[in-house]
Order: structure tokens, then C-alpha cells, then sequence
């Protein structure tokens, strides 16, 4: 069983528009939780992480945690042609650093 | 402040062959990650070193080895290369706060191709 998964996707929204990327995890002890962005042939970019239950914002992103049902979701608000990448949803456990990942999901945000 | 810095960036060896790639953290950072990245199994962790002492490990074969220096500066070492070994290996470092583990930020990558 995965750890972590995600809809591989791919997500195609238009310009402009909410993109909602879905987030599970099977291990009721993990603690921190963080999305990843990574355009083609590039290295994985930090562009949240939260910790507890609830919305956390930041600019155009919305990350949200449901601690009870294991599930993480990141909402992109104002999409743009370059959120355009592959979007890797991380999990963390307690005590531990090294981090568990989903397979990603590709969004395509169409001009 | 500079990132996480990787060397090489690509490499092309020969099956059989064994490959050492370099990480450096961000300055002040002692916890250094190491990561596979294949099309097929997607990032993967191999091991995570902390102070010159392997902290964790992932489920990868003992041709996967690491080290990490006093200047937190870590390698890793594949030896008796297959093509299957043939990834992107990401390097990612952290820090420990009073309150647990910081984020961890990624390298650029090295790109391993075995012929």
C-alpha cells in the first residue's frame, strides 16, 4: 500500500481559474506535510507546508489539512500558465526527517 | 544565501562502474537528504545523514552508501552500477530547530545515466 498518493493526472484548467490538487496518506503518525512544485527537468521547489488542521494561505495558494480523514489538498487561486509543472504532495512522520512522497500530478493551465 | 549545491551535474557511466556525487547544504544547514527520482518509482529516499551519522535509511541495496563530512558536506556512493541506477538523485538539506525539523530544500540534481 502507498504511502502517499495523489491523482497522477493529468489536470488541465484555464487561465484564470481555482486548480485543486488531492492529497492522501495511509500513516496516522505523520505530523508535517508540504507541497513540492517541479517544473520539467528541474529539482523540486518548496511552496508550502503545513502542520496543523485547517487552511494555511499564502499569495495564490491555499494549503489544507483534515488530520482525521489523512487528507491534504493545495489550491491554486488565479491559475496561471506558469503554475504549469508537476505538484508533489510530501509527508513527513513524527520524529523523522525524511520525507515520504506521492507520485505528483501534472496541472496544465491553458492561456 | 546560497542553495543547496550538487556535483556533478550530469553523469554517463558504464554498468559496473561505481559513481560518487557531492552535496553541499545551505550554509548552517547539518541535516543532508538523499533522494532518487525515476520515472517509474517516482522520489524515493536513501538516507539521511546529521552531524557525520546516519540518522535513517531508505530501502535501497548496500550499493548505495553515504558520508557526511565535518563541514556537513555529504556523498554518495553507488557502486557496481546497473542501468536501473539510472536517475535523477536529488540532495535536500534542513536544519533542527528547538521544535523539530525545518523544511527541507533541494539541490539542482544530479542526473546519472548508466550505459
Amino acid at each position: 500500500q502507498k504511502e502517499v498518493e495523489q491523482n497522477s493526472g493529468p489536470l488541465s484548467v484555464p487561465e484564470g481559474a481555482i486548480a485543486s490538487l488531492n492529497c492522501t496518506y495511509s500513516d496516522r503518525v505523520s505530523q508535517s506535510f508540504f507541497w513540492y512544485r517541479q517544473y520539467s527537468g528541474k529539482s523540486p521547489e518548496l511552496i508550502m507546508s503545513i502542520y496543523s488542521n485547517g487552511d494555511k494561505e499564502d499569495g495564490r495558494f491555499t494549503a489544507q489539512l483534515n488530520k482525521a480523514s489523512q487528507y491534504v489538498s493545495l489550491l491554486i487561486r488565479d491559475s496561471q500558465p506558469s503554475d504549469s509543472a508537476t505538484y508533489l504532495c510530501a509527508v513527513k512522520q513524527t520524529g523523522a526527517n525524511n520525507l515520504f512522497f506521492g507520485t505528483g500530478t501534472r496541472l496544465t493551465v491553458i492561456p | 544565501k546560497a542553495g543547496v549545491t550538487q556535483t556533478p551535474r550530469y553523469l554517463i557511466k558504464t554498468r559496473g562502474q561505481q559513481v560518487t556525487l557531492s552535496c553541499s547544504p545551505i550554509s548552517g544547514h547539518r541535516s543532508v537528504s538523499w533522494y532518487q527520482q525515476t520515472p517509474g518509482q517516482g522520489l524515493q529516499f536513501l538516507f539521511e545523514y546529521f552531524s557525520e551519522t546516519q540518522r535513517n535509511k531508505g530501502n535501497f541495496p548496500g550499493r548505495f552508501s553515504g558520508r557526511q563530512f565535518s563541514n556537513s558536506r555529504s556523498e554518495m556512493n553507488v557502486s557496481t552500477l546497473e542501468l536501473g541506477d539510472s536517475a535523477l538523485y536529488l540532495c535536500a538539506s534542513s536544519w533542527h530547530t528547538g521544535g523539530g525539523w525545518t523544511e527541507a530544500f533541494f539541490g539542482q540534481g544530479t542526473r546519472l545515466t548508466v550505459v
